[in-house]
């Protein structure tokens, strides 16, 4: 059975920083594109980043550019962001997702709240 | 990398077909024929349920169909049902291996 499961979140001040953590198992992770995908409350879901299976390839969604970094340990089954200076509009539930156009499979989601 | 265009609400009787759109830009849906659509139930994990216009993965009833035409593409539910009552949300490939998704629409099943 294919699990996603986020880790990391939790409550941060404007322009602190914080790592999700994205737990994979249930399927051969090293052969899979994976995506981190967003959602503000009250709004919809958005794409944040995706990375390629060997990490040769990172692309981000605008808004996070320069602050967010997409990475991933094959060997740990898991995937990672890094957020840095983060801000009030980034508070969201972010979910982890395998493969990058057809989301396949789905974490439950880790709230990041930015607040002072 | 603008948000896709969805009516925030649909609804439909039990029984009945219910069609909900999603409008982007040549940029997006038109460009491509990579448009998916995700089911979510309150506090459940978003589902897959049509993907590359109009695949269904396996384990989805054929009551779900997926469709485009020009820069609007659309998920038809037909037949509709109690447990379709959910959240709905396109995405589609907005080259650059950039992904964009709709607003949702919420599906009421009166």
């Amino acid at each position: 059975e294919v699990q996603l499961v986020e880790s990391g979140g939790g409550l941060v001040q404007p322009g602190g920083s914080l790592r999700l953590s994205c737990a994979a198992s249930g399927f051969t992770f090293n052969i899979y594109w994976m995506t981190w995908v967003r959602q503000t409350p009250g709004k919809g879901l958005e794409w944040v980043a995706n990375i390629h299976q060997d990490g040769s390839e990172k692309y981000y969604v605008d808004s996070v550019k320069g602050r967010f970094t997409i990475s991933r340990d094959n060997a740990k089954n898991s995937l990672y962001l890094h957020m840095n200076s983060l801000r009030a509009e980034d508070t969201a539930v972010y979910y982890c997702a395998r493969d990058e156009i057809s989301l396949t499979y789905w974490g439950q989601g880790t709230l990041v709240t930015v607040s002072s | 990398q603008s948000a896709l265009t969805q009516p925030p609400s649909a609804s439909g009787s039990p029984g009945q077909s219910v069609t909900i759109s999603c409008t982007g830009t040549s940029s997006d849906v038109g460009g491509y024929n990579y448009v998916s659509w995700y089911q979510r139930h309150p506090g459940k994990v978003p589902k897959i349920m049509i993907y590359e216009v109009s695949k269904r993965p396996s384990g989805v009833p054929d009551r779900f169909s997926g469709s485009k035409s020009g820069n609007t593409a659309s998920l038809t539910v037909s037949g509709l049902q109690a447990e379709d009552e959910a959240d709905y949300y396109c995405s589609s490939y907005a080259g650059s291996n950039n992904l964009v998704f709709g607003g949702g629409t919420k599906l009421t099943v009166l």
